[in-house]
């Protein structure tokens, strides 16, 4: 079965560019997580959704957006890139929402976005 | 919310057991516990998870004492290929945000 995928697996932007970063959960998964990672440090959590619906939000500016689609992939959007946003981009599926259960999420490899 | 903390790096050789423990003070009634593991490029792989008690699957084992305030992950005969980062966390259950809260996580060198 395959896993979780992330779509492009690197990417290179310029200072206030946006970006859309695509995730497609692991089939049968209602649930999508978004994480950032930079250099050196765990992942930080962003945005969950579960049935489309946003469902948790982390400690992130407004220019970061996400939504869930019908299928259940999911885009992250963040716009007027800053430098700091270089990051690892995870996203996570999991069998239900992650708030009532401990159904443990499954992450995909990423996306590398680097900020010139 | 539940925060943790764990050694920073661990180095061990080949063929011996490791014990990386993580301390969670303010874990709640409701909170598991939960381990992932971490190579360089890619994304983190759950290894275990558990509420109280002993867990043990193909890979590792997960001790957690009775108040809950620490676990254990033991890796059994490592290899170099266990090389990686290791992340303890406490899930939070309930209320409007079901995220996991990631730490530094433990570093483990694994040499030959």
């Amino acid at each position: 079965d395959a896993g979780v995928t992330q779509s492009p697996t690197h990417l290179i932007k310029t200072r206030g560019q946006h970006v859309t970063l695509r995730c497609s959960p692991i089939s049968g998964h209602k649930s999508v997580s978004w994480y950032q990672q930079v250099l050196g440090q765990g992942p930080q959590f962003i945005f969950q959704y579960y049935e489309k619906e946003e469902r948790g939000r982390g400690n992130f500016p407004d220019r970061f957006s996400a939504r869930q689609f019908p299928n259940y992939s999911s885009e992250l959007n963040v716009n007027a890139l800053l430098l700091g946003d270089s990051a690892l981009y995870l996203c996570a599926s999991s069998l239900v929402w992650q708030g009532n259960s401990n159904q443990p999420q499954h992450f995909g490899d990423g996306t590398r976005l680097s900020i010139l | 919310l539940a925060k943790t903390t764990q050694p920073i790096s661990m180095d061990s050789y080949e063929g011996q057991e490791v014990n990386i423990t993580c301390s969670h003070n303010n874990i709640a009634t409701n909170d598991y516990i939960t381990w992932y593991q971490q190579f360089p490029s890619q994304g983190p792989r759950f290894i275990i998870q558990g509420y109280k008690t002993k867990v043990t699957n193909e890979v590792a084992s997960l001790f957690i004492p009775a108040d809950r305030k620490s676990s254990t992950l033991s890796l059994p005969r490592v290899s170099l290929s266990d090389t990686a980062v290791y992340y303890c966390l406490v899930g939070e259950r309930g209320g409007s945000q079901g995220n996991l809260i990631f730490g530094k996580g433990t570093k483990l060198s694994v040499k030959p």
